[in-house]
């Protein structure tokens, strides 16, 4: 059985601090790593995709990868009030080929 | 157009209803996928089409009948619900079924059985 985890929040930080999510998956043979931004009531939004170790950066945002230590990590920098949202870690291949979904962290930026 | 689009917004039905939700994708995806997500939950995945047929049904009860007429349009027919089916529906697409392949989804279907 394919588990994430995600830290479990929820996570405040203030205006133009750096926000640090992290995911541990346990399925050693997954081969796909994405991070989702759901504003409450909405849908998830895909902000980042990584598939090979080191960094990933996109506009404000970075994704780590480790695969040899199973942790995916986003980072948001000059953290916005508008990053207010709940962010899900998905992972995909390995035994199967479904995302798998964390449970998601509650990120709060403070005016 | 990077869209998934999906009709209704809000559904409300009573257990006897039969309804349909639809969702559209005009990316040329060949796999869609239907999820449902309750409060609080990340997406559960009920169902994934890839080039129109059926490749993945997770034990969805039969009261939920999905559809793919063709590659842009797939369909979620709902017959006998119950309450604790109330929940948000979202269609996803991605280019393939492969591991690789980035999955947007759609503003989903806010459904509500009585």
């Amino acid at each position: 059985q394919k588990e994430v985890e995600q830290n479990s929040g929820p996570l405040s930080v203030p205006e133009g601090a750096i926000a640090s999510l992290n995911c541990t998956y346990s399925d050693r043979g997954s081969q796909s790593f994405f991070w989702y931004r759901q504003y409450s009531g909405k849908s998830p939004e895909l902000i980042m995709s990584i598939y090979s170790n080191g960094d990933k950066e996109d506009g404000r945002f970075t994704a780590q990868l480790n695969k040899a230590s199973q942790y995916v990590s986003l980072l948001i920098r000059d953290s916005q009030p508008s990053d207010s949202a709940t962010y899900l870690c998905a992972v995909r291949g390995g035994s199967n080929y479904k995302l798998t979904f964390g449970k998601g962290t509650l990120l709060t930026v403070n005016p | 157009d990077t869209e998934v689009t999906q009709t209704p917004k809000h559904l409300v039905m009573g257990m006897t209803n039969k309804k349909s939700l639809k969702c559209e994708q005009h990316m040329g995806h060949r796999a869609m996928y239907w999820y449902k997500q309750k409060a609080k939950k990340p997406p559960e995945l009920m169902f994934v089409y890839s080039y129109e047929k059926l490749s993945i049904n997770e034990s969805v009860p039969s009261r939920f009948s999905p559809e793919c007429p063709n590659s842009s349009l797939l369909n979620l027919h709902l017959h006998a619900l119950q309450p604790e089916d109330s929940a948000l529906y979202l269609c996803a697409s991605s280019p393939g079924q492969g591991s690789y392949n980035e999955q947007f989804f759609g503003p989903g279907t806010r459904l509500t059985v009585l």
